[in-house]
């Protein structure tokens, strides 16, 4: 199985900070990395897929990049409702794997 | 709209197997590249992919969970069947269902969870 690594794996910040998560495979994956957020209680939420596409109604202040093993997700102008966990997921090899996750909260 | 729905017990005793059923609106299992996964989560844990049924009936299960993971669908009644056998109370967590689309630029999508389901697994 392929594991992804997160890091760091929490991170405080401020309201209007820019914010960079990144997500490591064991072994290349090309693109097929996806991010998701979840908060307390609730389902994960697809944010970025394929790297850098972001999924529909998703704010741009959401990105992604990388290719192969290494990756981030950038948050800029961060907002109150994006404080959560954030967990990247590799879909290249089954059985696909989630990072064990960054939790962003307020400085 | 996409929505997903799991069912099934709150509490199951070691060594009893857990069925889950996921119950689904908004597509169809009989579309080319449409699926379903089971993903769980431990209190305070990453999320951990179980399995997942593709629409031509293809089935793929967790490496470590294999043996103990059956998934199933109808078709019809837009439903998808998770059993999981010989329960422990290490199995304890919120058991989600999710529409997931199969295609060229990103493998497996998940891009449609249900609220999820707790079980927990105790004598």
């Amino acid at each position: 199985d392929i594991q992804m690594t997160q890091s760091p794996s929490s991170l405080s910040a401020s309201v209007g900070d820019r914010v960079t998560l990144t997500c490591r495979a064991s072994q290349s994956i090309t693109t097929y990395l996806n991010w998701y957020q979840q908060k307390a209680g609730k389902a994960p939420k697809l944010l970025i897929y394929a790297t850098s596409l972001l999924q529909s109604g998703v704010p741009s202040r959401f990105s992604g990049s990388g290719s192969g093993t290494d990756f981030t997700l950038t948050i800029s102008n961060l907002q109150p409702e994006d404080f959560a966990t954030y967990y990247c997921q590799q879909t290249y090899s089954l059985p696909d794997t989630f990072g064990q996750g960054t939790k962003l909260d307020i400085k | 709209q996409v929505t997903l729905r799991e069912s099934g017990p709150a509490l199951v005793k070691p060594t009893q197997t857990l069925t889950l059923t996921c119950t689904f609106s908004g597509f169809s299992l009989n579309i080319n590249g449409m699926c379903v996964s089971w993903v769980r989560q431990a209190p305070g844990k990453a999320p951990e992919w179980l399995a997942r049924i593709d629409w031509d009936d293809d089935r793929h299960y967790s490496t470590s969970l294999k043996a103990r993971l059956t998934i199933s669908k109808d078709t019809p009644k837009n439903q998808v069947v998770l059993t999981m056998t010989n329960m422990d109370p290490v199995d304890t967590g919120t058991y989600y269902c999710a529409r997931t689309r199969r295609g060229a630029v990103a493998g497996g999508l998940i891009d449609h969870w249900g609220q999820g389901t707790l079980v927990t697994v105790s004598s």
